[in-house]
Order: structure tokens, then sequence, then C-alpha cells
């Protein structure tokens, strides 16, 4: 049982190219969430999905845009880098029904430098 | 956008100590409260969840929530070195469904 796996678990990137960080859970869990952590600001919301095939802005979208084609997986891309996008990234899913239903499970993270 | 402050750290407490850890929420429409540990270069791990004002109660770790002084809180019974992490509290309103994090309280586990 994987959970959430995240790939690539580190990346250095050039200014101004597209990266597109993967996601997978295989807890068939309806919501998945990506979130940027960076040292003195906690965990910031990105972009969420409540289910598949829709999509929601969370707090820091901007530069960002993400998809969910299917449960399983929820990529975000970036399309131009900034530096400022240098961070850690944190997919996470929660089952979205049952009594757990907001309870998030995070994976191992994605560390982002962009230079 | 919702406010979740957690008492400044850093926490250091003697090994067998109890460990108390706060958080308060801006929001009163927040509805379901989380505790997550984080290992240093690790991701947040769930610990405890709590949905209802009193205690609830999991191994070493008890939860307290009284939502109408909109307090959350976690104590660490019997402190061990590997509880030595950042906790982070999180609220959660039913309105957006979107998760708020505190900036987390690091705890040093003393042997």
């Amino acid at each position: 049982i994987a959970g959430i796996t995240q790939a690539p678990t580190s990346q250095i990137l050039a200014a101004g190219r597209r990266m597109t960080l993967r996601c997978t859970q295989d807890m068939r869990h309806n919501a998945m969430y990506w979130y940027r952590q960076d040292l003195g600001l906690g965990l910031r919301l990105i972009h969420y999905s409540n289910t598949a095939g829709t999509t929601g802005k969370g707090e820091v979208p901007d530069g960002y845009s993400v998809s969910r084609a299917n449960t399983d997986d929820f990529p975000l891309t970036l399309a131009s880098a900034v530096p400022s996008q240098t961070s850690v990234y944190f997919c996470a899913s929660s089952p979205g029904q049952g009594e757990s239903y907001n309870e998030q499970f995070f994976g191992p993270g994605t560390r982002l430098t962009v230079l | 956008q919702k406010e979740v402050e957690q008492n400044s750290g850093p926490l250091s407490v003697p090994e067998g100590a109890i460990a108390s850890l706060n958080c308060t929420y801006s929001d009163r429409g927040s509805q379901s409260f989380f505790w997550y540990r984080q290992y240093s270069g690790k991701s947040p791990e769930l610990i405890m969840s709590i949905y209802s004002n009193g205690d609830k109660e999991d191994g070493r770790f008890t939860a307290q929530l009284n939502k109408a002084s909109q307090y959350v809180s976690l104590l660490i019974r019997d402190s061990q070195p590997s509880d030595s992490a950042t906790y982070l509290c999180a609220v959660i309103d039913l309105r957006d469904y979107k998760l708020s994090f505190g900036a987390g309280t690091t705890v040093t586990v003393r042997a």
C-alpha cells in the first residue's frame, strides 16, 4: 500500500522552464490538494479538487495550474517557473465521505529549487 | 482568511513530562480540528482529529477543544525523544472545506 506518491523527490529548475509535479494516490479518495511549505509561512493551499473533473483555487494559485482527469492523479504544473516558487510541495488527499471526510493525508513532498 | 495561531516555540520538555501545545483560531465557522506531527524533512502526519467540545484521547495524546473560546490544545503525556518534532494545528471550515494551518510549534524532548 503506497498511499500517496509524489515525483520527483527533488528538482532543480531553471527560471522560465515548465515543470509538472506528479501526485498519485491509491486510496480512492475523492478530494486532493496541493500545498507549498515555506519557512516562516507554513503550509499554504495552492489548488484543490473535491472530486474528479473539478478543481478550485486555494490561497496562492498564481503561476500554478492543476487538472483532475481521474480519481487517482492530480498533477501540478508550473507554466514558467520563477525563483519565488522555490519551495517544498506537498500533495494531500482526503476521503471526502464518511466519518473521516476531511482528514487529509500527505505525500512525501517534492523539493523544488528554481534558479 | 482564517487565522490559526499556535504558541511560539520551541518547547523543550524533559523525557517523561507532559508537553502542552496550544492553538487558537479566528473563524467561529470552523468545525473540524486536527493536529499534525512533522519531523524535520518529512511530510505532515495526522495524529489527532477532534470535532466536538471536550477531550479526545488516543494513547499518549489528548486533544482538547473549546469552541466557545476558539481554542484547541494537544497534550503529549510521558514525552519521549521520538516525540521531538514540529506540531501543526489545522482547522477546517465546512463552508469551504479548506484547511488552514498554524505555523507550528517545535517540540524537543530531552533525554
